[in-house]
């Protein structure tokens, strides 16, 4: 199962609504989750079974879902969310991440 | 404290081997699925193993496959992976992760800091 993510990168500024799109070459319920990801640490998990919010993840972070598009949001964005943001399948193996979005500050 | 700590990484020739630990601890290792997944330099994640709970099922990533063997130990609350015929494209940093149950959709909620891997000659 391919995820196509978009955008590659984005420039906003603090306060923006930004979103992120993640698009499933088939069917993948909701077996879809989001991570954040600053330079040289591990992912964190943001959000499980596509709109499901990790515990402790700010309330500012929200996932949906239609079909095979999924989307991040972040509705006000903070100095600390400039990072990189992956989807990832977890519907049937291999399992696969999105090429990753990358979130810089304008 | 829920920790995941991988360990085993390091510089090896190509067609080298190695083996990479993860160790768990603040849960009990037997009752989660664990992964592998690994981060090129400057490039994005790609997963390359699956062990269930047990251990007695696997997955593998097609670039990986047949070259990588995932085991586990859960009396010593520790995960595996051993990597042969190495090549420079398996230069990485290579992550441990625990899988969540399904009623959160099996997503990685807990992660290793990573230990990197490099082969060159």
């Amino acid at each position: 199962i391919q995820l196509t993510q978009s955008p590659s990168s984005l420039s906003a500024s603090v306060g923006d609504r930004v979103t992120i799109t993640c698009r499933a070459s088939q069917g993948i319920s909701t077996y879809l989750a989001w991570y954040q990801q600053k330079p040289g640490n591990a992912p964190k998990l943001l959000i499980y079974a596509a709109s499901t919010l990790q515990s402790g993840v700010p309330s500012r972070f929200s996932g949906s879902e239609s079909g095979t598009d999924f989307t991040l949001t972040i509705s006000s964005l903070q100095p600390e969310d400039f990072a990189t943001y992956y989807c990832q399948q977890i519907k049937s193996f291999p399992y696969t991440f999105g090429q990753g979005t990358k979130l810089e500050i304008e | 404290e829920v920790q995941l700590v991988e360990s085993g990484g390091g510089l090896v020739q190509p067609g080298g081997s190695l083996r990479l630990s993860c160790a768990a601890s603040g849960f009990t290792l037997s009752t989660y699925d664990m992964n592998w997944v690994r981060q090129a330099p400057g490039k994005g994640l790609e997963w390359v193993s699956y062990i269930s709970d047990s251990g007695r099922t696997t997955y593998y990533g097609d670039s990986v496959k047949g070259r990588v063997t995932v085991s586990r130990d859960n009396a010593k609350n520790s995960l595996y992976l051993e990597m042969n015929s190495l090549r420079a494209e398996d230069t990485a940093v290579y992550y441990c992760a625990r899988e969540a149950p399904p009623s959160m959709r099996d997503a990685f909620d807990v992660w290793g800091q990573g230990t990197m891997v490099t082969v060159s000659s």
